[in-house]
């Protein structure tokens, strides 16, 4: 079946350290996949996202890119900052037959310290 | 374009009671999801609307129903609220064209029901 597995949180940081977050995927056929972020009382926001293998997606800072072979599309940024503070989610959508079924993994906390 | 929104914000209900969570998605936009989040569980898929028929379904008692309008609202119903309802119940939308595997869901700010 079809699955999302993402790095177990909470993760601290200083402000400008390096984050990885890790996503890992199980797919059937060829999913596209997303990073969602979450604020403090919020709904999900889309990150960034990419639609086939070797893809980058990038936004704000974050980058991810769609590896086939190592099934994963982990989540990185070059200096945090506090305002990163957030839950971030890993999904991926598949197509199916009755259209598109999306999977999301058990979120990652960030907390970002001055 | 107007963001997907949910109303209402906050509700609280006691068990046993009903409920009716409303959804309004972007314009242009067929598909709406539901999802419930917890702290335990993280994000869970309730269903799927398309053109006023549910598509997908996850794995949620019968309680939980929803039906989609022509205008592509959406309301999600739980019926004999029990204290594990409680959570923040996310609304989706997209474009969801069939076989398209570059759709994106865009969410709404979420109801949190609190279940006493």
């Amino acid at each position: 079946g079809n699955s999302v597995t993402q790095m177990e949180g909470p993760v601290t940081l200083s402000e400008e350290a390096f984050l990885t977050i890790n996503c890992t995927y199980t797919a059937t056929g060829y999913p596209s996949l997303f990073w969602y972020v979450q604020y403090p009382g919020e709904g999900l926001q889309l990150l960034l996202k990419a639609t086939k293998a070797d893809d980058k997606g990038s936004n704000k800072g974050f980058e991810a890119t769609y590896r086939k072979e190592t099934t994963s599309f982990h989540l990185e940024k070059g200096s945090v900052q506090v305002s990163d503070s957030a839950v971030y989610f890993c999904a991926l959508t598949t197509r199916i037959n009755t259209g598109n079924q999306f999977y999301f993994g058990t979120g990652t906390s960030l907390t970002v310290i001055p | 374009k107007a963001g997907v929104t949910q109303t209402p914000r906050y509700l609280i209900k006691t068990r046993g009671q009903q409920v009716t969570l409303s959804c309004s998605p972007i314009s242009g936009h067929r598909s709406v999801s539901w999802y419930q989040q917890t702290p335990g569980q993280g994000l869970q898929f309730l269903f799927e609307y398309f053109s006023e028929t549910q598509r997908n379904k996850g794995n949620f008692p019968g309680r939980f129903s929803g039906r989609q309008f022509s205008n592509s609202r959406s309301e999600m119903n739980v019926s004999t609220l029990e204290l594990g309802d409680s959570a923040l119940y996310l609304c989706a939308s997209s474009l969801a064209g069939y076989g398209s595997s570059t759709d994106t869901q865009y969410f709404g700010p979420g109801t949190r029901l609190t279940v006493l």
